[in-house]
């Protein structure tokens, strides 16, 4: 089936810990995004990506960095530099029709990381 | 800052009844306005969009109403069923790639 795998699902740190989260995409899809949800924020975009070895920042991409080598995968790396990282991130892909956003994302279950 | 406000933060409307959410945003280069739904634990997924020169788009039991020059748009949800009880996000999309989602309404329909 395609689709988008997260893994983990859920995932402990301990403070001060890089932690990276893995996002895996077998729809062909061009287009691919990481988003933060907590709980009355909706989902605030941390990083995204239009094609293989490119990316940008979101509107909070500040303590995460992410990488682009393949185009099925997008991992995000979860710094100690991010000073709230208790959340729950989703991942997400789309069909890239050239400069044109359509708004159909494609979402994993996401990963819930925990800071002890 | 949310470039889209999304209202109620909840709601609780019985089987049978009419579920209203509402959006307003300020942005217009905005030009595309999709509904997720999302149970616990999943991701969200697309319920339906609507393009601003459309005023109303029905699928089923929801219906988009847009108005282009109040920078509004809401989703009904009619003959709420207990199935629909789950979270809602709306969202704006321009040609930049960056959907801005709304807050999210969690709606609960009792049997």
């Amino acid at each position: 089936d395609g689709g988008i795998t997260q893994s983990p699902k859920y995932l402990f740190r301990k403070e001060g810990q890089n932690v990276t989260l893995s996002c895996e995409q077998n729809l062909n899809h061009d287009a691919m995004y990481w988003y933060r949800q907590d709980p009355g924020q909706g989902l605030r975009l941390i990083y995204y990506s239009q094609i293989v070895n490119d990316f940008q920042k979101g509107d909070i991409a500040e303590g995460y960095s992410v990488s682009r080598e393949k185009k099925e995968s997008f991992p995000l790396t979860v710094t100690s530099a991010q000073k709230n990282p208790t959340a729950f991130y989703l991942c997400a892909s789309s069909i890239s029709t050239g400069t044109r956003n359509t708004g159909e994302l494609f979402f994993g279950e996401g990963s819930r990381l925990t800071v002890l | 800052q949310q470039q889209v406000k999304q209202s109620p933060q909840s709601l609780i409307v019985q089987k049978g009844g009419i579920s209203i959410i509402n959006c307003a945003y300020e942005n217009t280069a905005f030009d595309y306005f999709p509904w997720y739904q999302q149970f616990p634990g999943k991701g969200p997924a697309l319920l339906i969009a609507i393009r601003p020169d459309v005023s109303e788009k029905k699928e089923g039991r929801f219906t988009i109403s847009f108005n282009k020059s109040a920078k509004q748009f809401s989703l009904h949800i009619m003959d709420s069923q207990p199935g629909d009880s789950a979270t809602y996000f709306c969202a704006a999309a321009s040609n930049d790639y960056k959907l801005s989602f709304g807050a999210g309404t969690t709606v609960t329909v009792r049997a």
